[in-house]
């Protein structure tokens, strides 16, 4: 069966640190990956998603970006981070075309 | 611009009760529609993927409908119980890749 993972489960970091928050998949292949967040008060955004190795689409303009060095790895990152990062981001992959998202367990970020 | 509509942000009812809520989404370019039920400290869960205008899909107490032609869906839920509790999220899918997520309606479930 497959599974997702993601880690570190909470994050405190300084205004101006950097940031890498790692995903993995395990138990298929090629899937679609997506890296969403959740603002205070506010759904779900859809920041990146990748269809391929090294095949990276940015959905906003920001301080964050994204790659996906293996199959089944796909990583945030940050140069700097903003108070504004803060949130809960979620790593999800689907298999297919049409197919529902699965989601990872979450990482609940906090800037200081 | 892609916007996705949930409404009502918020609902409070008493055990058993049935309630609906509405998701919104733009009429053209559609590719599928996502209910996924979200509960404090989880991830969100897979309900229902709906893909053709007039779909009709039901898990157990919950069902969910599709118009595409006029942009909604909505989802029901039959004797509502406390174990419902949960933010429901929907999310427009209008390509192969690209989804919107409403905001979501958190509903609360009296015993």
């Amino acid at each position: 069966s497959q599974t997702i993972h993601q880690w570190p489960a909470t994050l405190v970091q300084p205004v101006g640190s950097p940031l890498s928050l790692e995903c993995t998949v395990e138990g298929t292949s090629n899937p679609n990956l997506y890296w969403y967040r959740q603002a205070a008060g506010r759904g779900l955004q859809l920041l990146f998603y990748s269809v391929g190795i090294g095949q990276i689409s940015s959905e906003v303009p920001q301080n964050l970006s994204a790659s996906r060095p293996q199959d089944r790895q796909f990583i945030l990152s940050s140069k700097k981070l903003l108070l504004s990062d803060s949130g809960f981001y979620l790593c999800a992959w689907t298999p297919g075309l049409a197919g529902e998202q699965y989601f990872g367990p979450g990482t609940r970020l906090t800037v200081t | 611009i892609l916007n996705v509509e949930q409404s009502p942000q918020s609902l409070h009812v008493q055990e058993g009760d049935s309630t609906n809520f509405t998701c919104s989404f733009p009429s053209s370019n559609f590719y599928a529609l996502h209910w996924y039920r979200w509960e404090t400290a989880k991830s969100p869960e897979a309900l229902f993927v709906m893909t053709l205008n007039g779909d009709e899909k039901k898990k157990g107490r919950i069902s969910a409908t599709l118009n595409t032609k006029e942009g909604y869906s909505y989802l029901y839920i039959k004797g509502s119980q406390p174990e419902d509790s949960a933010t429901y999220l929907c999310a427009f899918k209008y390509n192969n890749n690209d989804m919107r997520f409403g905001a979501g309606t958190r509903l609360t479930v009296k015993p």
